[in-house]
């Protein structure tokens, strides 16, 4: 089974700062997504940034950007340029070619962006 | 349109009792799931629509559990003889059909308290 793992639970960045958030995945799949999406406090989940696996170019997202290591099974989030709104938690998510309805997403980073 | 809807925000029990959510997806998106959060968790996938077929089921889905989208529209989801343990964030989410990697658009969530 595929499981995502988060090993940071919580991260801190100063405003206008960069951070990057971890997350790494286990699979035996070669085809398959991954996502993060961030939840701010008490508001719903939103996409923030995806990546096919197929894709050797890193996803680019105005200031969000992944490092995607396929070989790794890494897949990093990092956020330039830090604002105050981009507080919230951040889930990475991954979702199998063959099975696209089920996705599975790691425990979470909270974010704080200090001013 | 304004994105996924859920309702009601937040619902709190007693034990025993039971409780039904709705959840209103994007009007175009044919695709429906729904999933369960815990604290200091990522969201954990539940059950799967398309249209109004449930195509696929968790095992974190109990008897005590059951989904419904009749008209391959809202869908609902009932929990019958609540316990302790179901306290958590219901999330219904959507998405279109088509390729795979189209991204599941997330409701606010319905947070259950089990009194």
């Amino acid at each position: 089974a595929q499981t995502v793992t988060q090993s940071q639970p919580e991260m801190s960045v100063q405003e206008a700062e960069t951070v990057t958030l971890s997350c790494t995945y286990d699979t035996s799949e070669s085809d398959y997504y991954l996502f993060w999406y961030k939840q701010p406090p008490s508001r719903q989940m939103i996409l923030v940034i995806r990546q096919e696996a197929y894709k050797q170019q890193n996803a680019t997202e105005n200031r969000f950007s992944v490092n995607f290591q396929k070989a790794a099974k890494s897949f990093s989030l990092k956020i330039s340029d830090s604002q105050l709104g981009d507080a919230a938690m951040y889930f990475c998510a991954y979702r199998s070619s063959l099975n696209n309805n089920d996705m599975r997403f790691g425990a979470g980073t909270r974010l704080t962006v200090k001013p | 349109d304004t994105g996924v809807s859920q309702n009601p925000r937040h619902k709190i029990t007693k034990r025993g009792q039971n409780v039904t959510f709705r959840c209103d997806p994007i009007s175009e998106h044919n695709r429906l799931y729904w999933y369960r959060q815990t604290l200091g968790q990522g969201p954990e996938f539940l059950t799967y629509f398309q249209n109004e077929a449930q195509l696929e089921k968790s095992r974190l889905l109990s008897d005590r559990f059951s989904a419904e989208r009749p008209k391959g529209s809202f869908s609902t989801l009932e929990i019958q003889r609540t316990e302790q343990g179901d306290s958590a964030m219901y999330l219904c989410a959507s998405s279109s059909s088509g390729n795979s990697n189209q991204p599941q658009h997330f409701g606010d969530g319905t947070r259950l308290s089990i009194l």
